[in-house]
């Protein structure tokens, strides 16, 4: 039952290099998204997708690009890295919208840029 | 717009005694109210929800939040600390109505509990 799984755990990154988060989801879940989390600011949403084939961007989006290609996958991509982006990346999905619904959380991917 | 607002950083506890997580919230419309738990390297679960139903609400591992309108307030409670309580806490808002229909979680920005021997 693995639920939500996110790789790498930790990353670093020199600035201006790109690479990609992988998350993947084994409940057949329509809604994935992207946060991030920094301390003393909660999580904040980068993207999101409601099924395949359909993304849209969240509170901070710039910097960073999705796809969804398959239910089941949702990759993350720093197109060139900035220290500004060091984070720990959470992938979350849920049924549906999550309004009254529980998102699924993976374990967090951990994001240094030099 | 709606907002989080979690009053402390940090809480400390003995383990036995009381815990108390407050968070204040601002929307426009009636919103659904979650909170969340991250364990140190984990990511989030949620505790319990609360979706206009009872305005009292029980989660897991003995933890409940009250709704309470007239003072905007989701507060946290558990009557007994226990060591594996340790961790951090989110409050996160809900709005049906919030146009960008994707982006309708806001999240505070968390408290994190200690619970001392």
């Amino acid at each position: 039952n693995a639920g939500v799984t996110q790789t790498p755990k930790f990353q670093v990154l020199k600035t201006g290099q790109s690479m990609t988060l992988q998350c993947a989801q084994d409940m057949n879940h329509e809604y994935m998204s992207w946060y991030r989390q920094d301390p003393g600011m909660g999580l904040r949403l980068i993207h999101y997708s409601v099924g395949a084939g359909i993304t849209d961007q969240g509170e901070v989006p710039n910097g960073y690009n999705v796809s969804r290609s398959t239910t089941e996958d949702f990759p993350l991509r720093l197109l060139s890295a900035a220290p500004s982006q060091t984070s720990v990346y959470f992938c979350a999905s849920s049924y549906s919208r999550p309004l009254d619904g529980e998102l699924f959380f993976g374990e967090g991917s951990r994001l240094t840029v030099l | 717009a709606q907002s989080v607002t979690q009053l402390d950083s940090h809480v400390s506890v003995s383990e036995g005694t009381p815990v108390l997580l407050r968070c204040n919230y601002s929307s426009s419309y009636s919103p659904s109210l979650f909170w969340y738990v991250q364990h140190p390297n984990k990511g989030l679960q949620l505790l319990l929800k609360y979706t206009s139903a009872a305005t009292l609400v029980k989660g897991i591992n003995g933890f409940e939040a009250e709704f309470k309108k007239s003072e905007t307030s989701f507060h946290l409670t558990k009557p007994s600390a226990h060591m594996s309580d340790a961790a951090e806490y989110f409050c996160v808002v809900s709005d049906l109505r919030n146009n960008n229909a994707g982006n309708m979680l806001t999240f505070g920005g968390g408290t994190r509990l200690m619970v001392k021997p």
